[in-house]
């Protein structure tokens, strides 16, 4: 069956450490996949999007990786603040305008 | 402010009695959708629009309804609500060209009792 899977245990890091998630997905050959950061009670916000052609993606802290043979993303927050404490949501767009999201994985940064 | 919105945010409903959530958007997207998200589960696609009286379902459709007459407008409806629709429902949009990036409004929380 076609699963996503991101680490369904939450990462706590120390600040200014390097937050590292897993996005795993199996039986999809995805054209593109995005992150989105979820707060509490509160709708996704896009943050980045990598194409199947593209190795990495940067923004500011945030990079990117996108391994279509290993079917592996990875979402690296540097130099991380307490305000990086969110989930983040892996997704990738199928085709025929349908996308499929990831459980999450809840960061949590300590001052 | 380029936003979508979702009303009711909150909403205790009882078995069987029909309701109506209702999003828009005001960014001129084609693409709109909608989500429920459980615990463990993630996002999982309802319904969604590629344009004006253009629909299709997604992953879980099954006892709701879409109608799409507008484009800023894409109300969810759920005829004869069950405990098992309780959840948090969010609308999303987006252009149509790839679907890359979407944007989501603020969620309502949904209980059938």
């Amino acid at each position: 069956s076609q699963k996503i899977e991101q680490n369904s245990e939450a990462l706590n890091i120390q600040e200014g450490k390097t937050a590292t998630l897993t996005c795993n997905y199996t039986n999809y050959s995805p054209a593109y996949l995005q992150w989105y950061r979820q707060d509490p009670g509160r709708g996704p916000v896009f943050l980045l999007l990598i194409r199947e052609n593209e190795k990495e993606k940067r923004k500011e802290r945030l990079k990117v990786t996108f391994d279509t043979t290993l079917k592996q993303s990875l979402f690296h927050i540097t130099a991380s603040q307490p305000a990086d404490s969110a989930t983040y949501l892996c997704a990738l767009y199928t085709g025929g305008f349908k996308t499929i999201f990831g459980a999450g994985t809840r960061l949590f940064v300590k001052a | 402010e380029a936003q979508v919105t979702q009303n009711p945010r909150y909403l205790i409903t009882v078995t069987g009695k029909k309701l109506t959530v209702t999003c828009s958007q005001n960014m001129n997207h084609e693409y709109m959708s909608w989500y429920r998200q459980d615990p463990g589960l993630g996002l999982r696609q309802i319904y969604y629009s590629m344009n004006v009286e253009v629909t299709d379902k997604g992953d879980v459709p099954e006892g709701y309804k879409v109608s799409r007459k507008e484009k800023r407008n894409f109300p969810l409806i759920l005829e004869s609500p069950s405990p098992n629709q309780t959840s948090l429902y969010f609308c999303a949009s987006g252009h149509r060209e790839g679907v890359d990036t979407q944007y989501f409004g603020p969620g309502t929380r949904l209980t059938v009792l």
